[in-house]
Order: structure tokens, then sequence, then C-alpha cells
């Protein structure tokens, strides 16, 4: 079975700097799927970024990157120029690409707070 | 595009009713739905992945009598909290799986319900 670890519970950053979420995971298969997803205070789950493990290019969205190091089986989530609407609970979730094994494995998240 | 929403945001109901829950892809078709629960400040946990026309398939420790999931369309996934207790007071969320520029392996999701249940 998979498993995915967020060991940074809470995480503070300044507004306009950058910051980075860490996530590692684990798993024997050898592709598969890497998601960020942000809850913010309104609880709807936002889909930050997407990564596909045979692509080795790291996944970016705008502010958004991923760190994606397959070896080490570790997904990073930077966020540059650090916004306020930014703060949420941030969860990594693995997604294997076997047929009818579609369900997300999430990390248990971590916190993050902008401060002005 | 892939827009989910979830209908109602907020219930409360008398112990032992039953509730029923909507989600719905407002933009794209869904042939398979998921069903999460999530407890303050914690990760979501899958209760049961519901595909178009067939049974949910329900993850270990959840209860398929008390948890009713109908997915009778590509844009539907219904549950059903029967004969709810208060132990069963939490934040529902379902997803879908589908959505435009072939993003078919990405899970979108709704909004959420918060079930209290008195």
């Amino acid at each position: 079975a998979q498993t995915v670890t967020q060991s940074q519970p809470e995480m503070s950053v300044q507004e306009a700097e950058t910051v980075t979420l860490s996530c590692t995971y684990d798993t024997s298969e050898s592709d598969y799927y890497l998601f960020w997803y942000k809850q913010p205070p309104s609880r709807q789950m936002i889909l930050v970024i997407r990564q596909e493990a045979y692509k080795q290019q790291n996944a970016t969205e705008n502010r958004f990157s991923v760190n994606f190091q397959k070896a080490a089986k570790s997904f990073s989530l930077k966020i540059s120029d650090s916004q306020l609407g930014d703060a949420a609970m941030y969860f990594c979730a693995y997604r294997s690409t076997n047929f009818g094994n579609e369900k997300l494995t999430f990390g248990t998240g971590t916190r993050l707070t902008i401060i002005p | 595009g892939a827009v989910v929403s979830q209908h109602p945001s907020r219930v409360i109901c008398k112990s032992g009713t039953s509730v029923k829950i909507e989600c719905r892809s407002l933009d794209f078709q869904a042939t398979t739905m998921f069903w999460y629960r999530q407890f303050p400040k914690k990760s979501l946990m899958l209760m049961a992945t519901s595909n178009e026309g067939s049974k949910a398939t329900y993850e270990q420790g959840v209860e398929k009598d008390k948890f009713l999931i109908n997915h009778a369309s590509l844009t539907l996934s219904t549950l059903t909290v029967t004969s709810a207790h208060p132990e069963d007071s939490s934040f529902y969320i379902c997803s879908a799986r589908g959505g435009n520029s072939g993003r078919a392996d990405t899970q979108y999701f709704g909004p959420g319900t918060r079930l209290t249940v008195l």
C-alpha cells in the first residue's frame, strides 16, 4: 500500500517571500500521479498542481512549482511571492495509474500561515 | 472547467432521520465519483468509490447499509446517511474524476456538506 508523509504540520512565511512544503511517499509502482491540493478556510479542496511520474520535468503553475525527485520519492511544493490568499491547509496526494485503483492517498496536511 | 457542486452545504437533522447529499459535476461527465469524510483538522478519509451504473465500492470499516451511495447518471451521485446519529456529524466531501483538457486522471472536489445530527 502507498503512504504519503507530510512532516511539517505547520509552516509560516512572510508575505511576498518563498516557502517550500515537503512531501514524501512510498510506493513500489513505477508510474503514478502526484498532486498538491489546498484547502482554505472555506474547506473547498482546490487543485494546486499535478505531476505525472513518468515526466522528468517539474510541473509549474504560475507561482507554484514542484521539486519532484522520483528516486528519493520526494514531491515538495514551492510557493513563490506568497500572498495572503495562499493561507490554507495543503495536502499532498498520490494516485496509482492502475485501472480500478483510482483513489487518492492523502498526507496529513501542512497548515500554511502567511504573515503580512 | 471541472466544477463540482454539492447540495446542501449545511444540514442539521434529528437523530434517527435520513439525510441525502447530492454531488453534481456541472461541466463534465464523471464516470467515477468519490465520497470522503473529514474530521476537524484532519485529512480526508475515503468512504467509497462510485461508478456510474454500478454498485459503489466501500472502504474497509464503512457501513454500506448506513451510507447509501447511488450514481445514477454521469453527472450525479448521492450519499444518503440513514438513521443518522450524532457520531455521524462530520464534513462530507465528494469528488469527481474527469474534466476538460484530458484531465480524466484528476479528481475535482465539491465544496463539502457539513452534517450536524442532534
